[in-house]
């Protein structure tokens, strides 16, 4: 399979604990993106690479919230103190850098904070 | 500031009635994107279609047609002859030219077809 995978698929966690998640990225693609949705919502963009480089992070909810994508390939992000309103799914896409934002989506990590 | 409604939340229709899922947009940008993507039960979001602004043609693939109409500021999606198997939700998202990063996604359409 050749698509972006995310791991893990489920995450239960207590409030206060720390949890990091995982995307491996099309192998081509320059760019990754994170995302957060919530039920009912549509995705909403937290922050993306283009390579290593992290180009924009304005958009993460909060510093509890950090991504990285060390060697350009794939990518963790972490919530530290993770809060009850953290509990969504966290999905990952990636692009070509040239098309346009045509973007793959994986399954997503579904959080839960109890 | 830009900007996707998709005023209808869920819409329920019987397998082969036609059916289109409304979406609005708002932009200060002249080049933008607009996508659909349909997230069927299983999770995963799925690219359906890319349309840039410069670009007003409709375009029918299969059963799907898009209406794209810059005046109003729509982007509309229609399935033909509805199957069961186009039950899921479908996001539509702009893209603005100067900010590509940042896609903006309605709020998504659920759509039910029954049998």
């Amino acid at each position: 399979d050749t698509g972006v995978s995310q791991d893990p698929r489920h995450k239960i966690t207590k409030r206060g604990q720390n949890v990091t998640f995982r995307c491996d990225p099309i192998s081509e693609h320059n760019r990754l993106y994170w995302y957060r949705q919530t039920l009912g919502q549509g995705p909403e963009f937290l922050t993306y690479f283009q390579n290593e480089a992290q180009l924009e992070k304005s958009r993460l909810l909060s510093d509890r919230f950090s991504a990285e994508r060390p060697k350009g390939s794939f990518s963790t992000l972490e919530i530290q103190r993770t809060e009850q309103g953290d509990s969504a799914m966290y999905l990952c896409a990636s692009s070509l850098l040239d098309s346009y934002n045509e973007q793959f989506f994986g399954p997503g990590t579904r959080l839960t904070v109890l | 500031a830009q900007k996707v409604t998709q005023a209808q939340t869920e819409i329920s229709v019987v397998e082969k009635e036609d059916v289109t899922l409304d979406c609005v947009y708002e932009t200060r940008d002249t080049t933008y994107y607009l996508f659909w993507y349909k997230q069927p039960p299983s999770g995963e979001l799925v690219f359906l279609i890319r349309r840039n602004s410069f670009d007003e043609q409709n375009e029918i693939s299969g059963r799907y047609s898009w209406n794209f109409q810059k005046s109003t500021s729509s982007f509309n999606f229609t399935i033909t002859a509805s199957q069961v198997v186009d039950s899921a939700v479908y996001f539509c998202a702009l893209s603005e030219r100067g900010n590509n990063n940042d896609m903006r996604f309605g709020a998504g359409t659920r759509l039910t077809v029954k049998p």
